[in-house]
């Protein structure tokens, strides 16, 4: 079973307006922290934003916040007033505290903000 | 120089050549790691060095060498590719803490590899 599941391969959205980027994740270990990746076309993969599954409250971070419901296994990514500079793909990863170095990263889902 | 430095940013070579991927990270951190992109594929992990040791090789075909030789570089040494070898490999860095899971990776901005 894939550990990490972006549903969405592309999605687009109006510039200024807000969108939810979808992640769902499988794993038995208790202690697990989710990640969430933004690549431009230059290739570099920039860290966005990190949620601990002991964390009560959900992340935010600038107009990132992520949409964390530990008994669905969802970790969805929401971008407020979304710009021109948002589009990209976005990676939702995991890794587990039991499997050492190992990161779990998702097919990515396309994001083109429109203007 | 910041982050983590990766050279060349693009590569062609034939199936018969030898070359290397250059990674560099200024960050001071303890771990460091290949990543393999494919298209439409989740990035596949190759090889973790914790504090120089390498501590994770998946199963990655012998024509693909690692080397670490201090905790601030790393090198992929390739020999012999196929074409199936084409895909963007991109360096990672990280802070190693006991049992936590918020040890964000940074990356560079990746190696375009072309194997004709």
């Amino acid at each position: 079973a894939q550990k990490i599941t972006q549903t969405q391969p592309g999605m687009f959205v109006q510039e200024k307006e807000a969108v939810t980027l979808d992640c769902t994740y499988d794993t038995s270990d208790p202690s697990y922290g989710l990640f969430w990746y933004k690549q431009p076309s230059s290739g570099e993969m920039i860290f966005l934003i990190y949620q601990g599954s002991y964390d009560q409250q959900n992340a935010t971070e600038g107009r990132y916040s992520l949409n964390f419901q530990k008994a669905r296994k969802s970790a969805n990514l929401v971008i407020s007033a979304s710009q021109l500079g948002d589009s990209a793909m976005y990676f939702c990863a995991m890794r587990e505290s039991g499997t050492g170095n190992q990161f779990y990263f998702g097919t990515g889902t396309s994001l083109t903000v429109i203007p | 120089e910041t982050g983590v430095t990766q050279t060349p940013r693009h590569l062609v070579m034939g199936m018969t050549n030898k070359k290397s991927l250059k990674c560099e990270q200024h960050l001071g951190h303890n771990a460091m790691y290949w990543y393999k992109q494919s298209a439409k594929k989740p990035l596949e992990l190759m090889f973790v060095y914790s504090l120089e040791e390498r501590v994770e090789n998946n199963s990655v075909p012998s024509r693909f060498s690692p080397e670490c030789p201090n905790s601030s570089h790393l090198f992929l040494h390739l020999h012999t590719l196929q074409p199936e070898d084409s895909a963007l490999y991109l360096c990672a860095s990280s802070q190693e803490k006991q049992s936590s899971g918020a040890n964000v990776l940074t990356f560079g901005a990746g190696s375009r590899l072309t194997v004709l």
